[in-house]
């Protein structure tokens, strides 16, 4: 089944304890995101990568890392987590790259509360 | 930049109602416009699109018409059920970048 899968789905941690969501999608995507999902905010892209090695800034990078050494997984890693980045976090890929082609797949997302 | 501004809910309605949900964007071009639903406890799906002005996206009974004129993409259902309840997005992409709006939560009653 196509499908992309993240984990935890739910984290409750504390302030400054480093911690990483695990993204995998097994469609042989190219492209790949991270979003978070605040209410009244919609979702806000974080970083998102083109192709295997290739990552970039979206609009509410701070204080997230990527990284993407191959094509399947891209987990997202917060060094040093504070309470404002408890959200609703989504993975999403999609086919195609320049431009972005294809629709967005997204993962069932993670919920993380850090206090 | 580019945005796209939709209606706020939440919006109630009974079982068999029609539905409109307003968004509108705004673009430096020519956007492909897309409207994806969030069931409770899922990730987004696409539910429907349109690359280009005058195009209409259609899916499971919902329709949305790409309004270059008005800079709209308003997606509407004629009879809504209970299993229509969800949050709905609109977004547009330009080139590589997708923007989303806030959200509008639909609750349908029996």
């Amino acid at each position: 089944e196509a499908q992309v899968t993240q984990n935890p789905r739910y984290l409750i941690t504390v302030t400054g304890k480093k911690l990483t969501v695990t993204c995998s999608q097994n469609m042989n995507h190219e492209y790949m995101s991270w979003y978070r999902q605040d209410p009244g905010l919609g979702l806000r892209q974080i970083y998102y990568s083109m192709n295997v090695e290739v990552t970039d800034k979206g609009d509410v990078p701070e204080g997230y890392k990527v990284s993407r050494k191959e094509k399947r997984n891209f987990p997202l890693i917060l060094e040093s987590p504070s309470p404002n980045q408890t959200s609703l976090y989504f993975c999403a890929s999609s086919p195609g790259t320049s431009p972005l082609t294809g629709e967005l797949f997204f993962g069932e997302g993670s919920r993380l509360t850090v206090l | 930049g580019d945005s796209v501004t939709q209606m706020e809910g939440p919006v109630t309605l009974s079982e068999e109602a029609f539905l409109t949900i307003n968004c509108t964007y705004t673009a430096t071009g020519y956007p492909s416009l897309f409207w994806y639903v969030q069931y409770p406890g899922e990730g987004l799906q696409l539910l429907l699109k349109a690359t280009k002005a005058d195009d209409k996206g259609s899916n499971k009974g919902f329709e949305a018409t790409y309004r270059k004129e008005t800079t709209s993409f308003h997606l509407e259902k004629g009879s809504v059920q209970v299993s229509d309840s969800a949050v709905y997005f609109c977004a547009l992409r330009m080139g590589n970048d997708m923007r989303f709006g806030a959200g509008t939560r639909l609750t349908v009653k029996p």
